[in-house]
């Protein structure tokens, strides 16, 4: 079955302790992202990666890092998470990029204490 | 990118044509308009997406008139299944890998 997975689906951590959420897909797609959604203020690119090793921030990058080693995957990496990243985290993934149709994951509800 | 903007809110009854209608005014040539729907704490899925005039699928009918700097979704009679937060997207490969949700438009269907 197409799809894009996440890891973990909920986590709950304190300030400081870095955390990666990952994100996966086995569609064979170039082009994946990352938004954070939080009430009232919609959904938030993070960053996006346009093939492997090529990534770019979008307009919440502050906070957060990524790699794109492999096609399929791209992980979320939160070095040193604050309450202000409380948050639910999406990831998607498309066949060239923004433009596209976007395949999103099932998401992440992230609670930092 | 080209900023879209719809209504915050639609109600309707079940059985009825829905139609949200979003504007674009800044669309460029290369652009396409995407809608997508997302339910309460899963991410957004895709309905439709054209060009211009007008595409139909299974799920909903996409009508963008000749100036394309407006777009509507219908969806036609509708259940209370399709009670959820509906976005309008506009992009193209000039976009590159931005890309801006907006706020959406929350359609509540009741019975």
């Amino acid at each position: 079955e197409a799809q894009v997975t996440q890891n973990p689906r909920y986590l709950i951590t304190v300030t400081g302790k870095k955390l990666t959420v990952t994100c996966s897909q086995n569609m064979n797609h170039e082009y994946m992202s990352w938004y954070r959604q939080d009430p009232g203020l919609g959904l938030r690119q993070i960053y996006y990666s346009m093939n492997v090793e090529v990534t770019d921030k979008g307009d919440v990058p502050e906070g957060y890092k990524v790699s794109r080693k492999e096609k399929r995957n791209f992980p979320l990496i939160l070095e040193s998470p604050s309450p202000n990243q409380t948050s639910l985290y999406f990831c998607a993934s498309s066949f060239w990029g923004a433009g596209e149709t976007q395949y999103f994951g099932p998401g992440t509800r992230l609670l930092v204490l | 990118l080209a900023k879209t903007t719809q209504p915050i809110s639609m109600d309707s009854y079940e059985g009825q044509e829905v139609n949200i209608t979003c504007s674009h005014n800044n669309i460029a040539t290369n652009d396409y308009i995407t809608w997508y729907q997302q339910f309460p704490s899963q991410g957004p899925r895709f309905i439709i997406q054209g060009y211009k005039t007008k595409v139909t699928n299974e799920v909903a009918s996409l009508f963008i008139p000749a100036d394309r700097k407006s777009s509507t979704l219908s969806l036609p009679r509708v259940s209370l299944s399709d009670t959820a937060v509906y976005y309008c997207l506009v992009g193209s490969t000039d976009s590159w890998g931005k890309l801006q949700f907006g706020a959406g438009t929350q359609v509540v269907v009741t019975p």
